[in-house]
């Protein structure tokens, strides 16, 4: 079973400065998903990658396969930004088995004005 | 736009009572996903279901069933609650496999068993 390691637990910053969250996994993974969680519980799927970089605005999620490890970055953070932050993986198919994702424990991050 | 509804955004019910939770997605996907989330634990899977009546476990299914008649409709069931069982579940479904296919979740339902 993967392990799915985010860091850092909890982030404070100002606006305008930019973020890095981290996300580390044990096992070789088919995709990785970065997620959006208000509070409210409403999740949105921000990126879904297996190698390489995408952006989208002024978020860009990173991939190192050989390193087993994901970055997401925000640049010019703003307070609408707030929210919990959450990596997902999904393993390599394997013949069989329930297709869900496995789950870090997420990132609250806080933008303060 | 993929829409996921479920059935409420809280619920409260007792100890013993049997919980039925509906999930509703608009978009003809095929794979339906329950979770629930705890604080310290993040999201883990209940079951899923991949296609109509077809359904498999996930991490952790014990005291859940589920039931997928439709292929729009994927409902999670607690046939006897418990207090354990007071959690955020969330809904979400997917074209196909996760590995090329982002999934979208409903708002969730926050369960209260007394």
């Amino acid at each position: 079973k993967n392990e799915v390691e985010q860091s850092p637990q909890n982030l404070t910053a100002q606006e305008g400065e930019f973020i890095t969250i981290n996300c580390s996994y044990s096992v070789g993974i088919s995709a990785l998903h970065w997620l959006q969680q208000h509070p409210g519980g409403g999740i949105v799927s921000l990126f879904m990658l297996s190698s390489g970089k995408k952006k989208h605005g002024r978020l860009i999620a990173t991939i190192n396969i050989q390193e087993k490890h994901s970055s997401l970055h925000i640049t010019a953070s703003h307070p609408r930004d707030s929210a919990v932050y959450i990596c997902a993986v999904r393993g390599r198919p394997s013949g069989g088995g329930a297709d869900g994702l496995t789950f870090g424990k997420g990132t609250h991050l806080i933008i303060q004005p | 736009d993929v829409k996921v509804t479920q059935s409420s955004r809280y619920l409260v019910k007792r100890t013993g009572e049997k919980v039925f939770l509906e999930c509703v997605q608009d978009m003809d996907h095929e794979n339906m996903f329950w979770y629930r989330q705890d604080p310290g634990l993040g999201l883990r899977l209940i079951y899923f279901s991949y296609d109509v009546k077809m359904k498999e476990k996930g991490d952790i299914p014990e005291g859940y069933s589920v039931s997928r008649e439709k292929k729009e409709r994927f409902s999670l069931i607690l046939e006897s609650a418990s207090t354990n069982q007071t959690s955020m579940y969330l809904c979400a479904s997917s074209l196909g496999w996760t590995g090329n296919n982002e999934q979208f979740f409903g708002p969730g339902t926050r369960l209260t068993v007394l």
